[in-house]
């Protein structure tokens, strides 16, 4: 069975400070897709950042990072240099060979100013 | 180019009422997506269909629900004499390709709320 777990219900951060939110994943598909999305408080589900399971590098984009530890089945998003616009919900997704995307049930941060 | 749309934002239905949720992917995307999020919940997978073809229901309710993706036109979520438990969020999300490769787009969602 395909699984996300995310461990931390809630998060807080000092603005301009980095954030490590945590994500960890369980498949036996040798070939799988790892996102993040924000969610904040309007409710859309915004893309973030995707990571691939044969991708060598960690992906990038902007201020946000994906610490990918493929032995051990994590995908932590870092967002560095926090914003109060980052208070969100922020959820891990993966997708599979099976068409579905799993998703995390979610993390709360709130960035403090 | 217009990101995935969905109609209504709200839908309010009396129970046994039926909820009608309409989503058009972005353009050029042929894979459309259901999901429903409950309160302080994460998303959970319901189906999955291209033009004219459902493809996986594996997470849909055998009954009251049904989804359709026609030749033309948006894709419909259809929610039959509804319950107070069908309240929640459901989004669409469409993709280009088949997954994992690429990621999935969603649209604002229709928060349904069942008196």
């Amino acid at each position: 069975a395909q699984k996300i777990t995310q461990t931390q219900p809630g998060m807080f951060v000092q603005e301009k400070e980095a954030v490590t939110l945590d994500c960890t994943y369980d498949t036996s598909d040798p070939s799988y897709g790892l996102f993040w999305y924000k969610q904040p408080s309007s409710g859309e589900m915004i893309f973030l950042i995707y990571q691939g399971s044969y991708d060598q590098q960690n992906a990038t984009e902007g201020r946000y990072s994906l610490n990918f530890q493929k032995a051990r089945k994590s995908a932590n998003l870092v967002i560095s240099a926090s914003q109060l616009g980052d208070s969100a919900m922020y959820f891990c997704a993966m997708s599979n060979t099976g068409n579905q995307f799993y998703f995390g049930t979610g993390t709360s941060l709130t960035v403090i100013p | 180019n217009a990101g995935v749309m969905q109609n209504p934002r709200h839908l309010v239905r009396r129970r046994g009422q039926e909820a009608r949720l309409r989503c058009s992917p972005m353009k050029g995307h042929s894979h459309v997506y259901w999901y429903r999020q409950l309160p302080e919940e994460g998303l959970k997978f319901m189906v999955y269909l291209q033009k004219e073809n459902i493809i996986d229901e594996s997470g849909m309710p055998k009954e009251r629900f049904s989804a359709e993706f026609p030749k033309e036109g948006p894709s419909i979520l259809r929610i039959q004499q509804v319950v107070r438990g069908d309240s929640a969020a459901y989004f669409c999300a469409s993709s280009p390709v088949l997954p994992p490769t690429d990621t999935q787009y969603f649209g604002p969602g229709t928060r349904l709320t069942v008196l």
